[in-house]
C-alpha cells in the first residue's frame, strides 16, 4: 500500500472550516483514499472514502487532485467535537477486503 | 443496531502470563481485523479474517500471537508469555465483507506488569 505523509497537528476556530491535507504521490490507480478519525480513547471511526472524484457526505467533504497524488479533507463548520486524529489511508478494496496500514495521523485542535 | 464490541475492556496481567481478548462483531459483517495501538500511534494491522479463515496475517508480530474465529462471528485474539512491550490498545473492527467501511470497537487496554 502506498504511503501517506499527513502534518502532525493544526489548529482550527469552532465554527470555520477545517482544511485536512495529505500526501500520497505513490498512490497506485487502483488505490482509494481512506479517511479515518480517533476522539480520544476511542476506536476509530470512518468519515469518508474516495478513488479520483471528489466526494461529499454528511460528515465532511473529501478532494482529490486530478493526479491523485494529494487530497484534503473538509470539516465545513468545525466544533470542539471535532477534535481529533485525523488518518489519511490509502489502500487497494476488493471483496476480499485488504489490511490498512494507519500512520500517525494529524491531530486536529478547534478552539473556541 | 450493536456495535462491534471487546472484552475485557482492561486486562492486567503478569509478565510471562497467557491472555485472551474476544471481539464480537457487528452481525453479519464477515471481515474481521485486529489492530494495536501504542500511545501516540496510529493502529497497526495485526490479522485479518474473511469469514473462519485468517486471510492475513502478516502484522502479528511474532509466534506468541495467535488469532482463531472459528465459527466466522466471535473472535480471540491470544497472547502466550506476555511481554511488557505488549502493552497496548488492542483494536478490533469488522466491516461488511471487506468493504468500505470499518466499524472499529471501543478496544481492550492490555498492561503487562
Amino acid at each position: 500500500d502506498a504511503k501517506t505523509t499527513q502534518p502532525t497537528s493544526m489548529d482550527c476556530a469552532e465554527g470555520r472550516a477545517a482544511n485536512l491535507p495529505c500526501n500520497h504521490s505513490t498512490i497506485s490507480g487502483n488505490e482509494y483514499v481512506y479517511w479515518y478519525r480517533q476522539i480520544h480513547s476511542q476506536g476509530p471511526q470512518y468519515i469518508i472514502h474516495g478513488l479520483k472524484n471528489n466526494e461529499t457526505n454528511e460528515m465532511a467533504s473529501l478532494i482529490i487532485t486530478e493526479d491523485r497524488k494529494s487530497s484534503t479533507l473538509i470539516l465545513p463548520h468545525a466544533t470542539l467535537r471535532d477534535t481529533a486524529v485525523y488518518y489519511c489511508i490509502v489502500r487497494v478494496d476488493g471483496t476480499g477486503g485488504f489490511k490498512t496500514i494507519f500512520g500517525a495521523g494529524t491531530r486536529l485542535f478547534v478552539k473556541a | 443496531g450493536a456495535g462491534v464490541s471487546q472484552t475485557p475492556s482492561n486486562k492486567v496481567t503478569e509478565k510471562g502470563k497467557y491472555v485472551e481478548l474476544r471481539c464480537d462483531p457487528i452481525s453479519g459483517h464477515t471481515a474481521l481485523y485486529w489492530y494495536r495501538q501504542s500511545l501516540g500511534q496510529g493502529p497497526e494491522f495485526l490479522i485479518y479474517f474473511q469469514g473462519t479463515g485468517a486471510a492475513d496475517d502478516s502484522g502479528l508480530p511474532n509466534d506468541r500471537f495467535f488469532a482463531v474465529r472459528p465459527e466466522g462471528s466471535v473472535s480471540t485474539l491470544k497472547i502466550q508469555r506476555t511481554e511488557r512491550g505488549d502493552s497496548a490498545v488492542y483494536l478490533c473492527a469488522s466491516s461488511l465483507r471487506g468493504g468500505w467501511e470499518q466499524y472499529f470497537g471501543p478496544g481492550t487496554r492490555l498492561t503487562v506488569t
